[in-house]
């Protein structure tokens, strides 16, 4: 699998967007862009995921860029409850989730 | 739907012991797999099935056996407990295996080798 880069953490205040990078310079065509999120004790948690167009969910966007080789996961109003480990991960048919460091965000109050 | 269940949540063995951590899921999944997460880190990847009957080994499989007689169930045995074993498993599923497809994870089992 390709590799990701994300930032080791983050810091939000709560009700403020947050957008939480990723970088993926050497992503193939065929690669989707997954992003998951771990709440402390918790099993991971799909938030979104992409292959070449911008997505929007219930919980979160997910930006693009046009060449692919970033994106951005975006969350419009953060809550402490949001507060996660956050994982880009990219994956491709047949291929496993293959998981890096994340980015801890961390909300303030 | 109850989505992926695992049980125990905790286990405390010796080493040396074997165990079977269990785990089920009630969406007719495919797709089942086992990761393991040591603490500070990212998942890794230990077995995985694509149906019934089928399984496959991933990234850190020794130490680790796996069967798929059904759909549903998807069970870890561990033959003899190491300590380098100690950490927290997580067992996923998902419909199937495209790039697209969604991984559903159950709540995990933190178990500890001594």
């Amino acid at each position: 699998d390709a590799k990701t880069t994300q930032p080791n953490s983050m810091e939000s205040n709560e009700e403020e967007p947050v957008h939480l990078p990723c970088n993926h310079s050497t992503i193939s065509g065929t690669d989707y862009i997954h992003w998951y999120r771990q709440l402390p004790s918790q099993g991971p948690e799909y938030v979104i995921h992409g292959l070449t167009s911008n997505v929007n969910n219930r919980m979160a966007s997910l930006a693009i860029a046009e060449d692919r080789k970033s994106s951005t996961l975006i969350l419009h109003r953060a809550t402490l409850r949001d507060a996660a480990v956050y994982y880009c991960i990219l994956i491709e048919a047949g291929n496993m989730l293959t998981f890096g460091g994340g980015t801890r965000l961390m909300v303030k109050p | 739907n109850a989505g992926v269940t695992q049980t125990p949540k905790f286990q405390v063995l010796k080493t040396g012991q074997s165990m079977t951590l269990q785990c089920a899921q009630d969406m007719n999944h495919e797709y089942m797999s086992w990761y393991r997460q040591d603490p500070g880190m990212g998942l890794r990847l230990i077995h995985y099935s694509v149906g019934a009957g089928i399984t496959d080994q991933g990234e850190v499989p020794n130490g680790y056996n796996v069967s798929r007689s059904t759909t549903e169930d998807f069970p870890l045995r561990l033959l003899s407990a190491a300590p380098s074993q100690t950490s927290v498993y997580f067992c996923a599923s998902s419909y199937g295996t495209s790039g697209g497809s969604v991984q559903f994870f159950g709540p995990g089992t933190r178990l500890t080798v001594l």
